[in-house]
């Protein structure tokens, strides 16, 4: 069946411009995360999206990020005035419930590039 | 910080050898995932252990899990070229209101035909 699917695969950017990463999870996973990974590290939680309760956005590391989940279905993650260390690997999984209680299906992934 | 320490950094070994990968993690856990990721993209989960197993096994991988140390293992057994790629383990803490697993920083393998 489908997995994950994340648009576009790769993105180029100037410095000071908005960007919107797209994410399409699993059909009937409740759950999606974004997630954030610079070269050679591990990956930060950004924002986590439940049915239809409120986001839990503790991880977005600034007001120029934001998402929006449309029901269970295709979530955006925006990024306005991008910078230079916006430059990342930005990563969706979606999961059937709650994390910790299943695993999580990861997306591709969006590389972006701030320059 | 609350994520997972992989360690090492990076192993190299030969095709057939075994492969053991650590993960420690500072507070009290409800479950641990690993993950793997080839090639800096998506990961693909490998297995779960929950707080109150102490080892799992499925197909050539072993994991086992030390909650009074905050440690884990994996263990791939006859490791193949097709193996190489970085490890994560990932934490769910017991705490109210998380909803995100903490990552560590991975373990780079890479098996040696």
């Amino acid at each position: 069946g489908a997995g994950v699917s994340q648009s576009p695969s790769n993105k180029v950017t100037e410095k000071g411009k908005d960007v919107e990463l797209r994410c399409d999870p699993i059909s009937g996973h409740t759950a999606l995360y974004w997630y954030r990974q610079r070269l050679g590290q591990g990956l930060e939680f950004l924002i986590y999206f439940q049915g239809n309760s409120a986001p839990d956005k503790s991880g977005l590391p600034s007001d120029r990020f934001s998402a929006e989940r449309t029901g269970e279905s295709v979530s955006t993650l925006t990024i306005q005035r991008t910078q230079q260390e916006d430059s990342a690997v930005y990563l969706c999984a979606s999961s059937p419930t709650r994390q910790g209680q299943a695993e999580q299906y990861f997306g591709p992934g969006t590389r972006l590039t701030v320059t | 910080s609350q994520q997972g320490e992989e360690d090492p950094q990076a192993l190299s070994i030969q095709e057939g050898e075994n492969a053991t990968m650590n993960c420690s993690y500072k507070t009290s856990i409800n479950n641990l995932q690993w993950y793997r990721q080839n090639s800096g993209r998506g990961l693909v989960h490998l297995i779960l252990i929950r707080s109150n197993e102490r080892e799992k096994h499925s197909g050539r991988l072993r994991v086992t899990l030390d909650t009074s140390k905050k440690s884990s293992s994996l263990l791939i057994t006859a490791s193949r070229a097709a193996d190489t790629a970085s490890y994560f383990c990932a934490t769910d803490f017991l705490k109210t209101g998380a909803n995100n697993l903490f990552f560590g920083t991975g373990t780079r393998l890479t098996v040696i035909p």
